[in-house]
């Protein structure tokens, strides 16, 4: 059945090193969203797409994240230099012809 | 400052028992859906109310959309194990682009 995937499902890094978050949204989905979940903040819409250019990245901070989506079956979350206060599950979601977002399994980063 | 605040933050019972979850705000959305989160996974969508004073009912899950729409609640009745997880609502402020604020939560458990 038709899934969004996320890769890594795990990532441990060191403060300063690049990370990139990798997701295939379901095939024929023209929306794709990218939220950070921890136990303070919730979950946060970083960034959306639809058609694959950026129509709200304002939940993002613009400094050291970046948000891409190079075709349509790919979107990227990149973060450069990485911080511990960065450590959080991120999700991305898709969304086609209805208002339901289907979430991936999310990527739970860890920056040390 | 958080949008939708939910209540209770966590909950424990046992199987058999009823209980209500709430979602408020001070702001009207033009729909909110409710999510179920189980660790490891993205939130799955529940169900999506749109009309103020709607409720639906998904098995023994009952969930109401405030007359003001600026609230909502679940209702599960005679709740079960396979109930555990992290409940979330999520409002759409109504800017035609059905992006959606998540609540703060409600872990519940539900012991056998």
């Amino acid at each position: 059945d038709a899934r969004v995937t996320q890769t890594p499902r795990h990532k441990v890094t060191e403060m300063g090193q690049e990370v990139t978050m990798r997701c295939q949204p379901i095939l024929g989905h023209n929306t794709v969203f990218w939220y950070r979940q921890t136990m303070m903040q919730g979950l946060e819409l970083l960034a959306y797409f639809r058609n694959r250019a950026p129509l709200d990245d304002s939940g993002m901070p613009k400094d050291r994240f970046s948000a891409e989506m190079p075709d349509a079956t790919l979107a990227t979350l990149k973060i450069q230099p990485s911080e511990p206060r960065d450590s959080a599950v991120y999700f991305c979601a898709s969304r086609g012809g209805s208002n339901e977002q289907f979430f991936g399994p999310g990527t739970r980063l860890t920056v040390l | 400052t958080q949008l939708l605040e939910q209540s209770p933050q966590f909950l424990s019972i046992q199987e058999g028992e009823n209980l209500t979850v709430y979602c408020n705000s001070s702001s009207v959305f033009s729909s909110l859906q409710w999510y179920r989160q189980e660790p490891g996974e993205g939130p799955v969508l529940l169900v999506t109310v749109v009309t103020g004073g709607e409720v639906k009912k998904l098995k023994r899950l009952t969930f109401q959309f405030g007359d003001a729409r600026k609230d909502s609640s679940l209702h599960i009745t005679a709740a079960q194990p396979g109930d555990t997880g992290l409940y979330l609502c999520a409002g759409d402020r109504g800017s035609g682009t059905y992006k959606y604020i998540f609540g703060t939560g409600t872990r519940l458990k539900v012991l056998a």
